[in-house]
């Protein structure tokens, strides 16, 4: 079946240490997304990516990279200039076109230790 | 602000009854988007209603939209426990290619 795998499903940052979130999607959409979503709110933009090599940083970028290697993969890596991490983080993709719903993953639970 | 704003932020009803939520946005776009957010997953895609069309339905969700007022509804008809979720608006803007801007959601507990 097709979709979005993320992994892991909690995660644990200790201060001042780097964390990648995976994302995967065997649905052979071009773009994808990534989401901060902090407790009772809503989403929010971290990165996209229309197609392979190239992304654009969304509202709160800040603390945040990406890579977009291959057309299944978008990893982020939280880093430790990202002072407020504990969040829950959502990929997404979708056809890169307009009036395309987007596919979500399960999402990363993310805490600081 | 954020460019989509559900109303109400909270609904609680009895099985079998319907529930509406609004979404309001501010600028003008390609097509408005209804997810579904069980706790602690991922969001589901429920309906998209481009910015020409003024009503759609699938099964016992009907969405309506009206550009002249920058709004739209999330109508669940009968509703049922297993509808317990949240509910997020998501519009797609003009000029902005294929991101989205969600709002912050309306959390729906339909009781037994």
């Amino acid at each position: 079946d097709g979709g979005i795998t993320q992994s892991p499903k909690y995660l644990f940052r200790k201060e001042g240490q780097n964390v990648t979130l995976s994302c995967e999607q065997n649905l052979n959409h071009d773009a994808m997304y990534w989401y901060r979503q902090d407790p009772g709110q809503g989403l929010r933009l971290i990165y996209y990516s229309q197609i392979v090599n190239d992304f654009q940083k969304g509202d709160i970028a800040e603390g945040y990279s990406v890579s977009r290697e291959k057309k299944e993969s978008f990893p982020l890596t939280v880093t430790s200039a990202q002072k407020n991490p504990t969040a829950f983080y959502l990929c997404a993709s979708s056809m890169a076109a307009i009036n395309q719903p987007q596919h979500f993953g399960d999402g990363t639970r993310l805490s600081i230790l | 602000s954020q460019q989509g704003e559900e109303d109400p932020q909270a609904l609680s009803i009895q099985e079998g009854e319907n529930a509406t939520m609004n979404c309001s946005y501010k600028t003008s776009i390609n097509n408005l988007q209804w997810y579904r957010q069980n706790s602690g997953r991922g969001l589901v895609h429920l309906i998209l209603i481009r910015s020409n069309e003024r009503e759609k339905h699938s099964g016992r969700l009907r969405v309506t939209l009206d550009t002249s007022k920058k709004s739209s509804s999330l109508l669940i008809t009968a509703s049922r426990a297993a509808d317990t979720a949240s509910y997020f608006c998501a519009t797609e803007i003009k000029a902005a290619g294929n991101k989205l801007t969600f709002g912050g959601g309306t959390r729906v507990l339909v009781k037994p």
